[in-house]
């Protein structure tokens, strides 16, 4: 069974702490890709990754960062948060050259608050 | 405007009810049109694809792409209380994937 995981369900930070949100694919994906998802907005891309130590910008990368420094894992750092990065974040894996549809496959999110 | 629109709803229906789903668009140049079911407290996950336009069936599922129009759809007959989620619409042009704000749907015993 695939399964995409991310390291917590809840989480509560308090602004300007450094936040890591892990994120562990095992389907060997190239893609590896984090949204955020807010109510009437959608799931927009922050960031995404085709390979170890590659990442591309997506629609909204400001005030996050990322890693990857193995394949199977994509880390979503928050430098510093602030109280409009409250969200629920989404990861997401697919292959490199996939089905035309480009299926992603999601982890179950995480749920941050900042206070 | 945004590139997908879609009515978040929410959207509560008896059991048996037909549901219909919509998403308008504003980019030609998407082929590919998805449909993703995500349930509370989970990560969305695919139910159906097209690709360019027509309908495609699968089960009490229906997927309508109307290219010309910029619209599709989403029917699900016979609607089941299983089927209470949130229905997200996604198109690709092959190269960016972009997802509609989801619609909550519920359906009653």
């Amino acid at each position: 069974d695939v399964k995409v995981t991310q390291s917590s369900r809840y989480l509560v930070k308090r602004t300007g702490e450094k936040v890591f949100l892990e994120c562990v694919q095992d389907m060997d994906h190239e893609n590896m890709f984090w949204y955020r998802q807010d109510p009437g907005l959608g799931l927009r891309l922050i960031y995404f990754s085709y390979d170890v130590k590659m990442k591309e910008k997506g629609d909204i990368p400001e005030g996050y960062s990322v890693s990857r420094e193995k394949k199977e894992r994509f880390s979503l750092i928050l430098e510093s948060a602030s109280t409009n990065q409250t969200s629920m974040y989404l990861c997401a894996s697919s292959f490199l050259d996939g089905s035309p549809y480009n299926e992603q496959f999601f982890g179950p999110g995480t749920r941050l608050t900042v206070l | 405007q945004k590139e997908v629109e879609q009515d978040p709803g929410p959207l509560s229906v008896p059991e048996g009810a037909i549901v219909s789903l919509n998403c308008t668009y504003s980019n030609s140049a998407f082929q590919y049109f998805m449909w993703y079911r995500q349930y509370s407290r989970k990560g969305p996950e695919l139910l159906m694809y097209t690709y360019s336009s027509g309908n495609k069936e699968d089960g009490r599922f229906t997927a309508q792409v109307d290219k010309s129009s910029k619209y599709i759809s989403l029917f699900i007959r016979d609607s089941q209380p299983s089927d209470s989620a949130t229905y997200l619409c996604a198109m690709s042009d092959n190269n960016d994937m972009r997802f509609g704000a989801g619609t909550r749907l519920t359906v009653k015993p």
